[in-house]
């Protein structure tokens, strides 16, 4: 599975865009992006995942690059309930895909 | 609430010990994965299994063992526990799709904490 970069650490004022950036440069062209996030200690929840096009569902925003090697999360009105470690995994789907978990960042929404 | 149940919640136990985790995959989820997350290593894949069958391993120790039965849930076995044990433990359920597009919903975790 390709591996991922983000940074340790994002701060974003509540109600404004968090735009949560991803590196994946050596993505294969099978591989799909997801992005889960785990909100202290909770079990970790699914957000949006996407192969190559951009993809939008009610909670974010995945925006994919047109070489594939690096995408956005974008939550578009953060709160603080959005503080959590975000995690962009890469790997193939199917039904024997185990999810590998870099540190990912942590997002703090500030008042 | 994703859908998928562990207990217990919490468990203390000593050193040797052995204990079992329970976990109940999503309706239709024919796919539990479990995963350890301890302060050290992060978030790592243990096991999965799909449809009472061992699909795939990861970084599983000999003294754990999992198993899912025919009503799909599933149960993760820790045995000669340890101190460096203590960890959350999760499970997630899945089901594939033709697509090849899944996704994993996680449940609350099992917390363990040996002592």
């Amino acid at each position: 599975d390709a591996k991922t970069t983000q940074p340790p650490s994002m701060d974003c004022a509540e109600g404004r865009a968090a735009n949560l950036p991803c590196n994946h440069s050596t993505i294969s062209g099978n591989e799909y992006v997801y992005w889960y996030r785990q909100i202290h200690s909770q079990g970790p929840q699914y957000i949006i995942h996407g192969l190559k096009n951009n993809e939008t569902n009610e909670m974010a925003s995945l925006i994919i690059t047109e070489d594939r090697k690096s995408s956005t999360l974008i939550l578009p009105h953060a709160t603080l309930r959005d503080t959590a470690v975000y995690y962009c995994i890469v790997g193939s789907g199917g039904s024997n895909y185990k999810l590998t978990f870099g540190k990912g960042t942590l997002l703090t929404v500030n008042p | 609430d994703s859908g998928v149940t562990q207990t217990p919640k919490h468990l203390i136990t000593a050193t040797g010990q052995r204990v079992t985790l329970r976990c109940s995959p999503r309706s239709g989820d024919l796919s539990v994965y479990w995963y350890q997350q301890s302060l050290d290593q992060g978030l790592q894949f243990l096991i999965q299994y799909y449809n009472g069958e061992e699909r795939a391993k990861g970084n599983i120790l000999e003294r754990f063992s999992a198993q899912q039965f025919p009503d799909l849930h599933s149960e993760l076995n820790l045995s000669s526990l340890e101190l460096g044990d203590s960890a959350l433990y999760f499970c997630a359920s899945s089901t594939y799709r033709a697509s090849g597009r899944e996704t994993q919903y996680f449940g609350p975790g099992t917390r363990l904490l040996v002592l």
